[in-house]
């Protein structure tokens, strides 16, 4: 079993649509969490942290469930610079002091005019 | 603020050759950074950690003496990757977090490695 899944995608949505992604990890001593996005050839840059009660930044909300070890992204009124992969990310400790960010392989999405 | 910087963007060169690619914090001190390596259409996939004043720790299946890995300062590492081949062509990409590696990455803006 992969560390972290998430949805295949690709995601191809009009604009103004609303949009969730998915994500599981399988580590249950993860300790951080969050949602990266990634342009064609560029770094990943960081969107938004996610906690267990839950966290809104504008049209995006992240959600955790540690129980069932799952992440969700939801973008509402989606814009054409959504157009990204969007990274779900997992941080352990992997002992002697260090940790370990896990990636999943990234959904693309792609919004339509 | 939490800006990394990463050069060069991009290199070009022939096999055997070594390439050094620097990562820097520009606004916070980093006892930790991250060296990750992304072939096309791959997720990120971690090489090491890079401890400040100590020895980086690699991952499985990366090989130390081929890409060596000095955090000579609390703003600075290096990756060189040795005698280069065809198969090293790839990102390389550096992080850090001005938390603690426990906490969000800050990522470099990558370095396009090609290899002839």
């Amino acid at each position: 079993r992969k560390e972290v899944e998430q949805d295949p995608g690709p995601f191809n949505v009009p604009e103004g649509a609303t949009v969730a992604f998915n994500c599981t990890y399988s580590n249950s001593a993860s300790q951080s969490f969050f949602w990266y996005r990634q342009d064609c050839r560029k770094e990943p840059k960081l969107l938004m942290s996610v906690y267990s009660s839950g966290n809104e930044d504008g049209r995006f909300t992240a959600q955790l469930n540690r129980a069932s070890q799952y992440i969700s992204l939801l973008i509402r009124d989606s814009k054409l610079s959504d157009s990204a992969t969007y990274l779900c990310v997992v941080n352990a400790y992997s002992g002697a002091g260090s940790y370990q960010l896990t990636f999943g392989k990234g959904t693309k999405l792609s919004v339509i005019p | 603020g939490a800006v990394v910087s990463q050069h060069p963007s991009w290199v070009i060169c022939k096999s055997g050759t070594s390439v050094k690619i620097e990562c820097r914090s520009l606004d916070f001190q980093a006892t930790t950074m991250f060296w990750y390596r992304q072939f096309p259409k791959q997720s990120l996939m971690l090489m090491a950690t890079s401890n400040e004043g100590s020895k980086a720790t690699y991952e499985q299946g990366v090989e130390k003496d081929k890409f060596l890995i000095n955090h000579a300062s609390l703003t600075l590492s290096t990756l060189t990757v040795t005698s280069a081949h065809p198969e090293d062509s790839s990102f390389y990409i550096c992080s850090a977090s001005p938390r603690g590696p426990q906490f969000e990455q800050f990522f470099g803006p990558g370095t396009r490695l090609t290899v002839l």
